[in-house]
């Protein structure tokens, strides 16, 4: 079973101020994603990475960064967070070559 | 603009009937259609998935009809459990030039009452 985590699991944030939501998988996939979910638009996809040291841009990027340090590792940032931006986030992974997405359990993010 | 469409945000049903989910798209390229099953606090995981060379997926209780030709589907939940009670999520893979993603539709929630 493919497992992927992801810290902080609950964040408050200031609008201005500098977030950092971080995820970790441990099946050596070679894709993670970055989606946020909001009632009324489902999942969207925010960023994306083919593996160590990629980024993509997904549909919605932007206020957002990301980066991918290592096979195991993908960040999503936030450089100057906003209200709108207040939501809960969701990291993914999937094999190269392979359709299935596994999700982590997701960081919910208020900015006041 | 909303690619993958499911028709209703809610559904509720009582134990032991047959839930419908409906799904439509807009991109006939598409050709690999999961559905996710989502609880609450946790992450969307894949429950069943339909190419679209089929026109039936069954698992269990789980079966998606695909209707290539109309660009729709549905996700039938038979004998439905209170355990059932989840939010559903339609999605369909998009290949594109700088890689392939899944499009993911608003999500049905199910409410299943005993």
């Amino acid at each position: 079973e493919a497992a992927v985590t992801q810290s902080p699991r609950n964040k408050v944030a200031v609008t201005g101020g500098k977030v950092t939501l971080s995820c970790n998988q441990t099946n050596n996939h070679n894709n993670m994603y970055w989606y946020r979910q909001d009632t009324g638009h489902g999942l969207r996809l925010i960023h994306y990475s083919y593996g160590a040291g990629s980024t993509e841009k997904g549909d919605i990027p932007d206020g957002y960064k990301a980066s991918r340090p290592s096979q195991e590792n993908f960040s999503l940032i936030l450089e100057l967070a906003t209200p709108s931006q207040t939501s809960v986030y969701f990291c993914a992974s999937g094999g190269q070559g392979q359709d299935t997405q596994y999700f982590g359990p997701g960081t919910r993010l208020l900015v006041l | 603009q909303q690619q993958v469409r499911q028709s209703s945000q809610s559904l509720t049903v009582w134990e032991g009937e047959t839930a419908i989910l409906n799904c439509s798209y807009e991109n006939s390229a598409f050709d690999y259609f999961p559905w996710y099953q989502q609880f609450p606090g946790e992450g969307p995981a894949l429950l069943i998935a339909i190419r679209s060379v089929s026109d039936k997926k069954e698992d269990g209780r789980f079966t998606i009809f695909f209707n290539k030709r109309e660009k729709n589907l549905s996700l039938h939940i038979k004998d439905s459990q209170p355990g059932d009670s989840a939010t559903y999520f339609c999605a369909a893979k998009f290949y594109g030039s700088s890689g392939n993603k899944l499009i993911f539709g608003i999500g049905t929630l199910l409410s299943v009452k005993p």
